[in-house]
């Protein structure tokens, strides 16, 4: 079946405006992970959707990111008023079970001018 | 906090060698470790995971050892070829609940024909 989706693939915005980056994971699988990458870094944890549990929202940077999964698959991340510093690719994972494989999306190249 | 290492430098090698990619890690051994591969431009895509309780996981022309008492896995591409060149990730759960896998940053392997 089809792979993880993430669109858009590229956003640029500009400072100050707020971004939704949308996540459809692979159908059947149970948890959702959205990672942040800078350029030349590791993949930073930013949180975990696990069925029908509360979120792990522990990687979150400040408050200005939020995320939310509906109906079990699709997951949109929100930041609020961007920043530079917000600049990376966003990945976005899903995995059938814990400690499995988990599979990932071609990530969103967000740009904050 | 824990804290994952990887080869800090970029790795050449040539083509038919056998690459060693080095993942060292601080303070307790995670319940199991997975590695994945990362091509410019592309999300991860996984290789191996090998458990705390072994020590040495094959796969085709792939192997990843993994030794809790000096902290450290090392993954191995034998008879390697251009087509490996990417950056290979190490990935921690420490948790052993998948709720957060901490990458490291990485290493940059080119293999030269």
């Amino acid at each position: 079946g089809a792979g993880v989706s993430q669109s858009p693939s590229n956003k640029v915005t500009e400072k100050g405006k707020d971004v939704e980056l949308r996540c459809d994971p692979i159908s059947g699988h149970t948890a959702l992970y959205w990672y942040r990458q800078s350029l030349g870094q590791g993949l930073e944890f930013l949180i975990y959707f696990q069925g029908n549990s509360a979120p792990d929202k522990s990687g979150l940077p400040s408050d200005r990111f939020s995320a939310e999964r509906t109906g079990g698959s699709v997951s949109t991340l929100t930041i609020q008023r961007t920043q530079q510093e917000d600049s990376a690719v966003y990945l976005c994972a899903s995995t059938q079970k814990p400690e499995g494989e988990q599979y990932f999306g071609p990530g969103t190249r967000l740009t904050v001018t | 906090s824990q804290k994952i290492e990887q080869n800090s430098e970029a790795l050449n090698i040539q083509e038919g060698k056998t690459a060693t990619l080095t993942c060292n890690y601080t303070n307790y051994s995670p319940a199991y470790l997975q590695w994945y591969r990362q091509d410019p431009g592309r999300g991860p895509v996984f290789l191996l995971l090998i458990r705390e309780n072994e020590k040495e996981k094959r796969k085709e022309r792939l192997k990843v050892t993994f030794d809790t008492t000096l902290k450290q896995s090392l993954f191995h591409i034998t008879a390697s070829q251009p087509a490996d060149s990417a950056t290979y990730l190490c990935a921690l759960d420490w948790s052993g609940s998948a709720r957060q896998l901490t990458f490291g940053s990485g290493t940059q392997l080119t293999v030269l024909p």
